[in-house]
């Protein structure tokens, strides 16, 4: 069975300090994807980022880096330059196999942004 | 990304009653789309998955027949609280799979029931 484990359930971050969330995954897929989601407290998950099991690069977008460790199964989601508004949940979660298949989702990381 | 939205945001229902929940793809045909249900402080947890044209696939320990889903057409799937209990109250979020190998969420259904 495939498992998402987000070791830190919360965690405060200076303003313009960039903050790392941990995701570790368990799978014995050759192919998979892993996801980041945010979820502020409205309840909309917005999708972050993405890196695929094959990808030979990092994924990244604006502010957002995920550091794939593949060895290590590792996912952990970079947050550069907080913001305020960056304040929210952050889900990590991975899709085993192909295209269309469904994620299973870690516990979760809240981030609050100190200014 | 692809735009999904879901009605209601909002409701509040007496136990018993049934309460329906569309999620609308906006602008991508979603042959398959996802529904989650969010307890406070706690993760998503996958419910079933809804192919259209065809019957669901619900995930272990989901009651089907309380939880119904159509997923009529490509851009509208709908959930179906039937005889609905306090224990059902939670956060109801669907997803559709769009391209680049991406879920995109709606905004969530929070459903209470007194």
């Amino acid at each position: 069975a495939q498992k998402i484990t987000q070791t830190q359930p919360g965690m405060f971050v200076q303003e313009k300090e960039a903050v790392t969330l941990d995701c570790t995954y368990d799978t014995s897929d050759p192919s998979y994807g892993l996801f980041w989601y945010k979820q502020p407290s409205s309840g909309e998950m917005i999708f972050l980022i993405y890196q695929g099991s094959y990808d030979q690069q990092n994924a990244t977008e604006g502010r957002y880096s995920l550091n794939f460790q593949k060895a290590r199964k590792s996912a952990n989601l970079v947050i550069s330059a907080s913001q305020l508004g960056d304040s929210a949940m952050y889900f990590c979660a991975m899709r085993r196999g192909a295209a269309g298949n469904k994620l299973t989702f870690g516990g979760g990381t809240r981030v609050l942004v100190k200014p | 990304g692809a735009v999904v939205s879901q009605h209601p945001s909002w409701v509040i229902c007496k136990s018993g009653t049934s309460v329906k929940i569309e999620c609308r793809s906006l602008d991508f045909q979603a042959t398959t789309m996802f529904w989650y249900r969010q307890f406070p402080k706690q993760s998503l947890m996958l419910m079933a998955t809804s192919n259209e044209g065809s019957k669901a696939t619900y995930e272990q320990g989901v009651e089907k027949d309380k939880f119904l889903i159509n997923h009529a057409s490509l851009t509208l799937s709908t959930l179906t609280v039937t005889s609905a209990h306090p224990e059902d109250s939670s956060f109801y979020i669907c997803s559709i799979q769009g391209i680049s190998d991406t879920q995109y969420f709606g905004p969530g259904t929070r459903l209470t029931v007194l």
